[in-house]
């Protein structure tokens, strides 16, 4: 059983729509992420969060808005997406995200669709 | 810029044949450079690291990888597949000092046939 839960595991949803996704750990970690796995592509870290301050943002559209209320808790917000954003969304989290080379532990995915 | 290549897409071995899935890098400074597996609808587990030290690196469920400077390859072997080793592997590299940022390679699909 993961230390690191994602919900939902499947999701839907119309390009006007807006929804959330949900990732939560349970490892006492205080580096959380959010990847975007696409067929054929490698991972594309989209977001990190070390104690609770984003520290990375790779140049992810706008209609992406993550929330890290606490260091237990991440969310991907969602609206007005776009079919291309139809993927695989990985959350991880990690003691540190200061170089020490912690492995990620990572969640079981949302897959998400754009219709 | 770092980078990491997995030049198989897919991999076939019979079980109880040893198996090789490449990984060669491409950093600047010191190499931090790992192994994850991802099995189907699960997110990706950590298998080994190499940060420095040994050139062979021990990870879980019985892999290995070998550092090799020269050639800048990362490679990830197993003496004997199991068919329940057949999964996604994905090799990457720390994206410079001072961050736990990874580049992942695209995965190599390993097919462990009975």
């Amino acid at each position: 059983e993961t230390g690191v839960t994602q919900t939902p595991r499947h999701l839907v949803m119309g390009m006007t729509n807006k929804k959330s996704l949900k990732c939560e750990q349970h490892l006492g970690h205080n580096a959380m992420y959010w990847y975007k796995q696409s067929a054929k592509k490698p991972l594309e870290l989209m977001f990190v969060y070390s104690l609770e301050e984003r520290v990375e943002n790779n140049s992810v559209p706008s209609r992406f808005s993550p929330e890290c209320p606490n260091s237990s808790h991440l969310f991907l917000h969602l609206h007005t997406l776009q079919p291309e954003d139809s993927a695989l969304y990985l959350c991880a989290s990690s003691q540190d995200a200061g170089g020490a080379a912690a492995p990620l532990h990572f969640g079981n995915g949302t897959r998400l669709t754009v219709t | 810029a770092q980078s990491v290549a997995q030049p198989e897409d897919q991999v076939n071995v019979a079980e109880g044949n040893p198996l090789t899935v490449k990984c060669t890098y491409s950093v600047s400074g010191n190499p931090y450079l790992f192994w994850y597996v991802q099995y189907p609808n699960r997110g990706l587990q950590f298998l080994l690291k190499y940060i420095t030290g040994d050139n062979l690196v021990k990870g879980s469920y019985g892999f290995e990888a070998e550092f090799n400077k020269s050639q800048t390859s990362f490679h990830l072997k197993k003496p004997s597949a199991l068919v329940s080793d057949s999964a996604l592997y994905f090799c990457a590299v720390r994206d410079g000092e001072g961050t736990d940022k990874l580049i992942f390679g695209t995965g190599t699909r390993l097919q462990v046939f009975p």
